[in-house]
Parts: C-alpha cells; structure tokens; sequence
C-alpha cells in the first residue's frame, strides 16, 4: 500500500457544483496534513491546512478522519479557475518529511 | 519577500553531460528540500537538509545524483553524467523549521530535457 494514495481523476465538473476529494495514508503516526493546488506547469502551492477538527477557507473545507486514516477537501460552488490539481501532503512525527499524494485532478466546465 | 528561487527554468541537454540545478531558499527558513516531479511517478523527495546538513537522501536515485548545501542561502543539485530517464521537472522547496505545521514553498521548478 503506498503511504498517501488519491483518486487521480479527472473529477469532470460544472460550474457551481460540489465536490468533494479524498486521500488516504497508511501510518498512523501521521501527524500534520495539508492540501496543496498545482496548476498546469507550475509548481505546488499551499491551498490550506487541515486541522483536526476540521477547517473552512471560503468554499474550501477540509477535513480529517484519524480512525479510517484519511483527509478530504470540499469545494463549494466550483468556479472555472477551480481547475487545477489538488494534492494532498502527510507528515510523519519525527522524520518531519512530507509525502505527497499523486494528486486528484478536477475540470471545471461551463 | 521573494520567494525560493530556482535556476535554470529550462535545460536541454544531451545524454551524458553535466546538470547543475541551483536553489535558493527563502531567508529565514532552515529546511531545504529537493523534489523530482514526472507523470509516471508523481512528486518524489531526492533529499532533504536541515540547517544546511543532509537529513535524507534516500530518494536519491543513484551516484549519478548529489547534492549540496554550502550555505542557508544557497543549494546545488547535479546531476552526472545526465540520462534521457533524467527527465523531469525538478522543484525546490524551503521551509521554516522542522515543526510539523510548517507548510512546503516551492521554487518554479527546472524542466530538465536530455536527449
């Protein structure tokens, strides 16, 4: 199993849509989370982090569920410049190195 | 501020010569890192500094690949001799201290093309 797996999509879309990713990791000792937006040829950026108790950035929520191991981000009604890749980064206590999932891919159509 | 900066953009070159990517972190942040980006295989870590020293470099593919860091403000990463398989996008990213809530910042990359 690898440590961070997404579904790679392409999650297709219209406008005002919802829809929701999800990423799962295999260690348990996992302990800090973020998701992060690529767009075509360029580099990652951080999109926002993940709190345990859940967080809200506008029309993006993301969540964590520790007992299945995983996290997942909402987008509320999804805008064209929605479209990006979304990939999801785990870090492990004490080796304090982020691991990145393949990243979901997400179309936004008119 | 400005962000970490990464040069070259673009390489092109030709199987078996020498590849050198430079980085430069963001002031400030202590933690470095080299990442290798390719459609097949996703973003994969190459290496990992903390005050300039290498913490992991597991993820270096091989001796072809090795990497510095002189100084906070300034890394290498070299590639010899380079092989077409070499292709990829190569990111750097910087990082203030090694808590776990300190989030990645990415350079623009280097798209590295050998033929």
């Amino acid at each position: 199993r690898k440590e961070v797996e997404q579904d790679p999509g392409p999650f297709n879309v219209p406008e005002g849509a919802t829809v929701a990713f999800n990423c799962t990791y295999s260690n348990s000792a996992s302990q800090s989370f973020f998701w992060y937006r690529q767009d075509c040829r360029k580099e990652p950026k951080l999109l926002m982090s993940v709190y345990s108790s859940g967080n809200e950035d506008g029309r993006f929520t993301a969540q964590l569920n520790r007992a299945s191991q995983y996290i997942s981000l909402l987008i509320r009604d999804s805008k064209l410049s929605d479209s990006a890749t979304y990939l999801c980064v785990v870090i492990t206590g004490g080796s304090y190195i982020p691991t990145f999932g393949r990243g979901t891919s997400l179309i936004v159509h008119p | 501020d400005a962000g970490v900066i990464q040069s070259p953009r673009h390489e092109v070159t030709e199987m078996g010569q020498e590849v050198t990517l430079r980085c430069k972190p963001i002031s400030g942040h202590n933690s470095l890192f080299w990442y290798r980006q390719t459609m097949m295989r996703g973003l994969e870590l190459l290496i990992y500094f903390n005050n300039n020293v290498p913490i992991d470099d597991s993820g270096m593919p091989e001796d072809r690949f090795s990497a510095k860091m002189p100084n906070a403000s300034f890394s290498t990463l070299k590639i010899q001799p380079s092989e077409p398989r070499d292709s990829a996008v190569y990111f750097c990213a910087s990082t203030l201290g090694t808590g776990s809530n300190s989030p990645l910042h990415f350079g623009n990359g280097t798209r590295l093309t050998v033929t």
